[in-house]
């Protein structure tokens, strides 16, 4: 079945620094969305993508559906964007409301 | 601005007892509704879909059951509850983009 691989499943950055998720994916995939989970358990949209890259503040997501992957870069990272962060993407075979969630980052801020 | 509200916030039942969670959308007339639960620790994982009142569509059977009996009301439910039913439940809608959650429950089956 349709599948996404997320990486890493866990990061740690200083305060300042950068770095970048990914997610692969073993079929087409027709749109991608990026959440943030807080450790309160609440699920924030960040990005909605059909294709191309989009940015807001220090984040920006690209999604490019024929290598199949999405990516989303965190810069100068703060310690509120501590979380795990989900990609999300809608199948081939799109099937309403049918969306495949990876398996999470799970990314620590430090001081 | 469209609100999203899910009830209770947390539960702590008994392995045989009835369930009933709730969830309700303001502020968007005919949202796609959804429901998702997730291990503690893990990925989301869809388990219902409603795109009109009156039908729901189940992605995985996990002995629950879902209803839309408003517009703007998303009820999961079951009769017994199992410990694997343990986890947090989310409530989502969209207009069929992006995707907006509620704040969960936690649901402890002992």
């Amino acid at each position: 079945g349709d599948q996404v691989e997320q990486s890493p499943s866990a990061l740690s950055l200083h305060e300042g620094t950068g770095s970048a998720l990914r997610c692969n994916f073993t079929t087409t995939m027709r749109a991608v969305q990026w959440f943030q989970q807080n450790s309160r358990g609440s699920l924030i949209n960040l990005f909605y993508l059909a294709s191309g890259t989009k940015e807001n503040g220090r984040l920006k997501s690209t999604f490019n559906s024929k290598e199949s992957y999405s990516t989303l870069h965190i810069r100068d990272a703060q310690l509120e964007d501590s979380g795990t962060y989900f990609c999300a993407a809608e199948g081939g075979d799109y099937n309403q409301g049918k969306l495949i969630f990876g398996q999470g980052t799970k990314l620590s801020i430090k001081p | 601005a469209q609100t999203i509200h899910q009830w209770p916030v947390a539960e702590i039942k008994a392995v045989g007892s009835p369930l009933s969670l709730g969830c309700t959308i303001k502020g968007k007339s005919s949202p796609n509704l959804y429901w998702y639960w997730q291990a503690t620790g893990g990925t989301l994982q869809q388990l219902f879909y409603s795109i009109t009142v009156g039908q729901v569509e189940s992605v995985v059977q996990l002995n629950l059951s879902a209803s839309r009996p408003k517009d703007d009301q998303f009820i999961l439910s079951t009769e017994k509850l199992l410990l694997s039913h343990s986890g947090f439940y989310l409530c989502a809608w969209s207009l069929g983009e992006r995707l907006f959650f509620g704040h969960g429950t936690k649901l402890s089956v002992l």
